[in-house]
């Protein structure tokens, strides 16, 4: 079962330029976090958001939460080429085990010279 | 120098032989995990561990084997009842929420 969708599932942008990609879910969570993968390798975390925040940074990456519309979003600011990459999004369930998350399909970003 | 290994990086499998994909880790994390992802896909959970002998079924278990008999070793047996086995597979680990990926083993099918 697939709870998260993220959105677009591709997107192209040039070196420099903010990336935002979108996640929406279908029922109620306890925490929310996004992962990048590199072609062919494992997911990396990235950050993760509780159910009672709104926002949180880190770094070059920016996350906010509403959980009245049920939809997250990742942006990243200052792109460069080595944030090319699949990024997806994972909650954790209210009355799921706290350590079973479920995945999205993920968004592809790539960024051009 | 911790972290999860998985092995082998590639994997090929004949017509109705089972085949064993290995995950180990040194974080000393309770809870283990195996994912399937398809091309072009997210990652969909086979079976995961939150304690040593015990295991449940993910949403698509079916021609999947586990065990956990030590807390470092989660390893994964495609058996021949999984018609369709091609894909990439990740191993992970966790203490709460966040989880942590191993490098992931491609299987092939001969």
């Amino acid at each position: 079962s697939q709870q998260g969708e993220e959105d677009p599932q591709a997107l192209s942008i040039q070196e420099g330029e903010n990336a935002t990609m979108n996640c929406s879910y279908k029922t109620s969570i306890n925490n929310l976090q996004w992962y990048r993968q590199n072609s062919g390798r494992g997911l990396v975390h990235l950050i993760l958001i509780r159910s009672n925040e709104r926002e949180k940074h880190s770094g070059r990456l920016r996350v906010t939460l509403d959980t009245s519309k049920k939809s997250s979003s990742l942006l990243i600011t200052a792109s460069r080429a080595a944030d090319t990459a699949s990024y997806f999004c994972a909650t954790g369930g209210v009355y799921s085990s706290a350590s079973k998350i479920i995945f999205g399909s993920g968004t592809r970003l790539s960024i051009r010279p | 120098d911790g972290g999860i290994t998985q092995s082998p990086k590639y994997l090929f499998r004949k017509e109705g032989q089972n085949v064993t994909l290995s995950c180990e880790q040194n974080l000393n994390h309770d809870a283990m995990y195996w994912y399937r992802q398809d091309p072009g896909q997210g990652l969909r959970l086979i079976y995961y561990s939150q304690i040593v002998n015990d295991f449940q079924k993910g949403d698509i278990a079916e021609g999947y084997s586990v065990s956990r008999e030590k807390k470092e070793s989660f390893p994964l047996t495609v058996t021949s009842a999984q018609k369709n086995p091609t894909a990439f597979y990740l191993c992970a680990s966790s203490l709460q929420e966040t989880q942590y990926f191993g490098p992931g083993t491609r299987l092939l099918v001969l």
